[in-house]
């Protein structure tokens, strides 16, 4: 049972922004939303995490809907390093995660 | 940041062997860590969660006989897969890490089973 939705796959020129959707419409008060992202034959490495604000770092923002069905991953300026299968996730309980299917993105010099 | 290391990276192994999986966390105490598997061009499936000092939690439709899990030390988790067979085959990521924030994944063991 899948508890977050995303497009299969999105596309980015290089140096624009990208936005990563995700819903996760069955969500509950206290569960954490999370990005990780994966190389082929990789590790997933953490891009960021929120609960209910806005998050920004280094790597990325996250905009988190006023209802928290939904949430968006913002790139500010993509690269060819960026390109990645980007998960959103929701933590449940500690850090135990139920990964959806992610999405990949390619970026286009 | 801090760090997860796994061992080994890639292992090939005879049909009806069995292949031991360790996950590390190199610079802090993890009393939980995770197991996930994942197919080619699919995404993560969480198998069971390794509890330290007890037994491990095993996800739905994951045969606890077949992959035992061992988490003896607070660094320390080990992931048996016993009698492999080629359905086995997959790429074995474990993580940890303090609830609620960043959590560590190892590189991943591409297991094969021939």
């Amino acid at each position: 049972d899948a508890k977050t939705t995303q497009p299969n796959s999105m596309e980015s020129n290089e140096e624009e922004p990208v936005h990563l959707p995700c819903n996760h419409s069955t969500i509950s008060g206290t569960d954490y939303i999370h990005w990780y992202r994966q190389l082929p034959s990789q590790g997933p490495e953490y891009v960021i995490h929120g609960l209910t604000s806005n998050v920004n770092n280094r790597m990325a923002s996250l905009a988190i809907a006023e209802d928290r069905k939904s949430s968006t991953l913002i790139l500010h300026r993509a690269t060819l390093r960026d390109a990645a299968v980007y998960y959103c996730i929701l933590e449940i309980t500690g850090n135990q995660f139920y990964f959806g299917t992610g999405t990949s993105l390619t970026v286009i010099p | 940041g801090a760090v997860v290391s796994q061992h080994p990276s890639w292992v090939i192994c005879k049909s009806g062997t069995s292949v031991k999986i360790e996950c590390r966390s190199l610079d802090f105490q993890a009393t939980t860590m995770f197991w996930y598997r994942q197919f080619p061009k699919q995404s993560l499936m969480l198998m069971a969660t390794s509890n330290e000092g007890s037994k491990a939690t095993y996800e739905q439709g994951v045969e606890k006989d077949k992959f035992l899990i061992n988490h003896a030390s607070l660094t320390l988790s080990t992931l048996t897969v016993t009698s492999a067979h080629p359905e086995d085959s997959s790429f074995y990521i474990c993580s940890a890490g303090p609830f609620h924030t960043e959590a560590f994944f190892g590189q991943g063991t591409r297991l094969t089973v021939v």
